[in-house]
């Protein structure tokens, strides 16, 4: 029963690299997100994904993108990395919108 | 714009002590609010999750109402633990769009 699983768990990138962190769920939900954490500012959404081959722009969607090619996967990927995108990333999953989120432990990213 | 406030910060508390967590939103519209906890370097876990229509839940020792009106929401923790030591994180929802996360209570139980 792995609900929600992130990889990696750490990473370190430079300036200009790229990276894709992949979240899988194995509870059939529909719904699933993309947020980051930064400290004092609570969770904030970048992408979401609605079902298998959509995905939709949150609240700060700028320089990542996101693929929902399978139901159970959602991915997320940094083209350029910047020291801003330093921060933990956690994915989440739903039945439905307004439904309970099932969290990820998350991707704790640091961009030197 | 949803803003989502949560107040106290840091909040310390001695065993078996009640305790109260606030959560205050700025759009009354609401359609639901979720209170999560998060321990150290992990995710959220779901505890309530209350709806627009609802004054109230309640699992175990944990409630959370809802006041739409005052734009509030408050955790009740009852005879807390060291074990009920972690980060309170409340999110509400507006109608067609995604949960608006607060800041979080930091919350140590003394032994």
């Amino acid at each position: 029963n792995a609900g929600v699983t992130q990889t990696p768990k750490f990473r370190v990138l430079k300036t200009g690299q790229s990276m894709t962190l992949l979240c899988a769920q194995d509870m059939n939900h529909e719904y699933m997100y993309w947020y980051r954490q930064d400290p004092g500012m609570g969770l904030r959404l970048i992408h979401y994904s609605v079902g298998e081959g959509t995905t939709a722009k949150g609240e700060v969607p700028d320089g990542y993108n996101v693929s929902r090619l399978k139901k159970q996967n959602f991915l997320l990927g940094l083209e350029s990395a910047a020291p801003s995108q330093t921060s933990v990333y956690f994915c989440a999953s739903s039945y439905g919108q307004g439904k309970v989120q099932y969290f990820g432990a998350g991707t704790r990213l640091s961009v030197l | 714009k949803q803003e989502v406030t949560q107040i106290p910060a840091a909040l310390s508390v001695p065993e078996g002590e009640n305790l109260v967590l606030n959560c205050s939103f700025t759009d009354s519209a609401i359609y639901n609010l979720q209170w999560f906890r998060q321990d150290p370097g992990k995710g959220l876990t779901s505890l309530l999750l209350i709806q627009s229509s609802q004054r109230e839940q309640t699992s175990g020792r944990l409630n959370a109402s809802l006041d739409k009106s005052s734009g509030r929401s408050t955790l009740y923790i009852a005879a807390s633990q060291p074990g009920d030591s972690a980060t309170y994180l409340c999110a509400v929802l507006l109608y067609g769009q995604n949960f608006v996360f607060g800041p979080g209570t930091r919350l140590s139980v003394l032994p």
